[in-house]
């Protein structure tokens, strides 16, 4: 099992470009989730998906932020326009649907910095 | 008050001791409790859920007391391994709202 795959592991952009951050999921999961990671804030959840659909959209910050998940194995967080304040560890996971919640597997993460 | 809260440490202790960590939650609707641990540069990854009679994995000891909203871990014999920072994490219903608390480092020191 390949695990949740993202990419790229590290970007590094400037102030006002967009930004798209790619996600695989582990195949057969249902559940699949977009953190963001800050020394200051910790992990906060910023959108999950059932089944390709969004269902709860609320910890995205603002509409600079969008997801998608156009089918069962992808899904991109887009930034447009990044600001410096982006900068974080961007992290996205999933879940198997017979199983409880909150068993997430986790990717390894795309380190974004924005100068 | 926020919603997950720990001891942000970090706990430094020698190889063998025994460490305990606390995590408190401000709903007391909140249904699932789990302890993940992250270590450095990398994504967390599930330690142990935590059950309301108390659960034991080896080295690892999880126990919850709803009445006080709290959740504890227990780590006996801690290994240089051990060295990581584990985050508490509680959800309400279903994936509506999933928390994850700020974190304890701990180092193991030979």
């Amino acid at each position: 099992d390949a695990g949740v795959i993202q990419s790229p592991r590290h970007e590094v952009t400037e102030m006002g470009q967009e930004v798209t951050l790619r996600c695989k999921p582990i195949s057969g999961h249902d559940y699949l989730f977009w953190y963001r990671q800050t020394m200051m804030r910790g992990l906060e959840l910023l959108i999950y998906f059932n089944n390709n659909v969004p269902i709860d959209d609320s910890g995205m910050p603002e509409d600079r932020f969008s997801a998608k998940m156009p089918n069962a194995s992808f899904s991109t967080l887009k930034i447009q326009p990044s600001e410096p304040r982006d900068s974080a560890v961007y992290f996205c996971a999933s879940s198997p649907r017979d199983r409880p919640p909150l068993k997430a597997f986790f990717g390894q993460g795309t380190r974004l910095t924005v100068v | 008050r926020k919603e997950v809260e720990q001891d942000p440490g970090p706990f430094n202790v020698p190889e063998g001791a025994t460490v305990a960590f606390n995590c408190t939650y401000s709903n007391s609707a909140s249904q699932s409790f789990f302890w993940y641990r992250q270590d450095c540069r990398k994504e967390p990854k599930l330690l142990m859920s935590v059950y309301s009679s108390g659960n034991e994995d080896g080295r690892f000891t999880a126990q919850l007391n709803r009445a006080s909203q709290y959740i504890s871990l227990l780590i006996r014999d801690s290994k240089l391994s051990d060295s990581a920072t584990y985050l508490c994490v509680v959800g309400e219903t279903s994936y509506d709202k999933v928390i994850f608390g700020p974190g304890t480092s701990l180092s193991v020191i030979p």
